[in-house]
This record gives C-alpha cells, structure tokens and sequence, in this order.
C-alpha cells in the first residue's frame, strides 16, 4: 500500500460527459501529479502540483483541468469526454516540490471508460 | 525532450533463470532515474533511484545498476512473484517533478 488513495476506483459515462477524479497523497507529502496510462502511450505525465500551486504542465488537453486543495487533496477534472479519453489516470505523490529527484509514490488508478 | 527505450519489450524466463532488462535514456542532466515494478491493475510500485553514473542499488533478488546512457536491473534466481511490469522514468535536468517513462518490460517467470 502506497498510502495514496484514488476514487473512484472505475469510472464509465458517456461522450460529451464532465467526470472528476480525486486523489489523496500519502501523510506528509506537498506535491500531486497526475498521468495518463493509455496501451499505445504508456503513462504520460499530466500536471504537478505543490502546496497548492501548479508548478508544471505536461501534454494536458485545455479540456483537462486540476487543482490541489488547502488540505493537499487534489481534483483531476475531465470535461467534453472523448472515447480517446479512456485510460487508467494514475496520481503520485512526494514529500518535496519536484526540484528534488525524488521518488513518486502511486495510487492505484481510477480506470475510465467512455462508451 | 527526455526520451527512455526499455528493452526486451517482453521476457519469459524459467524460476532461477537470472537475465537483464535495460533502459536506455536521453536527457538533458540527468537527475535521476527510476525504476518501478507495476502489477495488473494496480499503479506503479517504487524500487530504486539511482542518481549517477557508477551507481548501484539492490533489493532481495533485484540489483540495479547506471551508467552515462542506460541502466540495467539485474534479476537474479527469479521467482514467479517477480513476474510484473518493470518501468524505468527518468527526471530530466529542466523537467521538475515531470518523470518520463519507458514503456516496459514484461517478465513472466515460469516455475
């Protein structure tokens, strides 16, 4: 167990739907990241987060959005879904703000599917 | 852009059969690299990070190794439990707190 929990665990709606993915980082830890686990692309880093500023954005669609609250849980928002959106949606946590390399723990994903 | 090459893209080996995955890596400054073990349907499972060249790090039957271009993880006497997905990331020099991943290797150890 990593410490990091992710709800819900299978997401399944529909194209053109608004779905929103939470992640709890594990006690102590100031930054969330966030990727996308597709078979063609392997896991694809999304955005980072530290203490509750965006600190570095990867490939993330404009229709993806996210934000880390004052008690360091953070939302995965994904709006206008496409069935090219369906993945596995990994969050990671660490204790320092990235500048470090240090490791990243993971959640076990929240699996979405767009049908 | 930071790019990691894991190979063989699958392995089967037979219980005590020890091999070799590599991950090969571009990137400007490294600082550093990381290995994780991945099991279906769950996420990645941190095992080491190595920081420079010459650097090794073990675990029971896992020992991982770097150099100024790849690293290897050394799997020695291998067990059935040991059968996962092994993913290598790297943290670039200008890409803080961004891992890139390799796309990894499968290893099926056979008993």
């Amino acid at each position: 167990d990593s410490g990091v929990t992710q709800t819900p665990k299978h997401l399944i709606t529909a194209t053109g739907q608004r779905v929103t993915l939470r992640c709890s980082p594990r006690s102590g830890d100031l930054s969330v990241y966030w990727y996308q686990q597709s078979l063609d692309q392997g896991l694809q880093f999304l955005i980072h987060y530290y203490n509750g500023e965006e600190r570095a954005k990867g490939n993330i669609l404009e229709r993806f959005s996210a934000q880390q609250f004052p008690d360091l849980h953070s939302e995965l928002n994904l709006s206008s879904l496409e069935l090219g959106d369906s993945a596995l949606y990994f969050c990671a946590s660490s204790v320092g703000s990235g500048t470090e390399a240090q490791p990243q723990h993971f959640g076990d994903g929240t699996r979405l599917s767009i049908l | 852009e930071d790019q990691v090459t894991q190979s063989p893209e699958a392995l089967r080996l037979q219980e005590g059969e020890s091999s070799s995955l590599n991950c090969s890596y571009t990137v400007s400054g490294l600082r550093g690299l990381f290995w994780y073990r991945q099991d279906p349907g769950k996420g990645p499972e941190f095992l080491f990070t190595l920081y420079s060249a010459g650097e090794e790090k073990e675990k029971e039957r896992l020992k991982a190794t770097l150099t100024k271009k790849e690293s290897f993880l050394h799997i020695t006497a291998p067990k059935p439990e040991d059968s996962a997905t092994y993913l290598c990331a790297v943290a670039g020099g200008t890409s803080y707190g961004k891992l890139t991943f390799g796309q990894g290797t499968i290893l099926t150890v056979h008993p």
